[in-house]
């Protein structure tokens, strides 16, 4: 079964600073897709980003980008230029599309931006 | 146009009740998720329903949960007799189905069995 595993409980950054959230997790596929989710207070599930494991280039959207590294299965997320609204928990979720496309999940990482 | 939508908001039940708990997707969405959400258990795969296509039911965690998915629309999730256990907040999510695997998530309702 695949596992995420995200070692970071809790981060605090002041705004406008460059945060990067870890992620790491653990699978024999070579076929799967990545993603990262952003739970504000309001519970509301946001989709941050996505990366497909056979693409090399790493994937960005706007302040929000990516270090996937396949051989080393990491996939850390880097917020630049952090604002008030990033703060959030953040999840890291793995999906195997032969496996009912369903999501596995990281612990979370909660992340605080102070003003 | 309108996300993924889902009711009530919030529920409190007494243990051994049965609730049930609602959900619209995204018009067009052919496949629906439903997930748990606990503080000591994470975010769960409940169950996967895929146009008309038999779900997936793998990450029911007993038999007391069922779900049902009508028209290929909304959706159902039934947890019977309810546990103090099955307090959580309860989410659904949808997505275009085939190779587009983003999925988008509704609000949730949280579920707080007494």
């Amino acid at each position: 079964a695949q596992t995420v595993t995200q070692s970071q409980p809790e981060m605090s950054v002041q705004e406008a600073e460059t945060v990067t959230l870890s992620c790491t997790y653990d699978t024999s596929e070579s076929n799967y897709y990545l993603f990262w989710y952003k739970q504000p207070p309001s519970r509301q599930m946001i989709l941050v980003i996505r990366q497909e494991a056979y693409k090399q280039q790493n994937a960005t959207e706007n302040r929000f980008s990516v270090n996937f590294q396949k051989a080393a299965k990491s996939f850390s997320l880097k917020i630049s230029d952090s604002q008030l609204g990033d703060t959030a928990m953040y999840f890291c979720a793995f999906m195997k599309p032969s496996s009912a496309q369903k999501l596995v999940f990281g612990q979370g990482t909660r992340l605080t931006i102070n003003p | 146009g309108a996300g993924v939508s889902q009711s009530p908001s919030n529920k409190v039940t007494e243990k051994g009740k049965d609730v049930e708990l609602r959900c619209d997707p995204i018009s067009g969405h052919t496949a629906l998720y439903w997930y748990r959400q606990s503080l000591g258990q994470g975010l769960e795969f409940l169950i996967y329903f895929q146009g008309n296509s038999a779900p997936d039911k793998s990450g029911l965690p007993s038999d007391r949960f069922s779900a049902e998915r009508t028209g290929g629309s909304v959706s159902t999730l039934t947890i019977q007799r309810t546990q103090q256990e099955d307090s959580a907040v309860y989410l659904c999510a949808s997505s275009r189905g085939g190779t587009r695997y983003e999925q988008y998530f509704g609000p949730g309702t949280r579920l707080t069995v007494t």
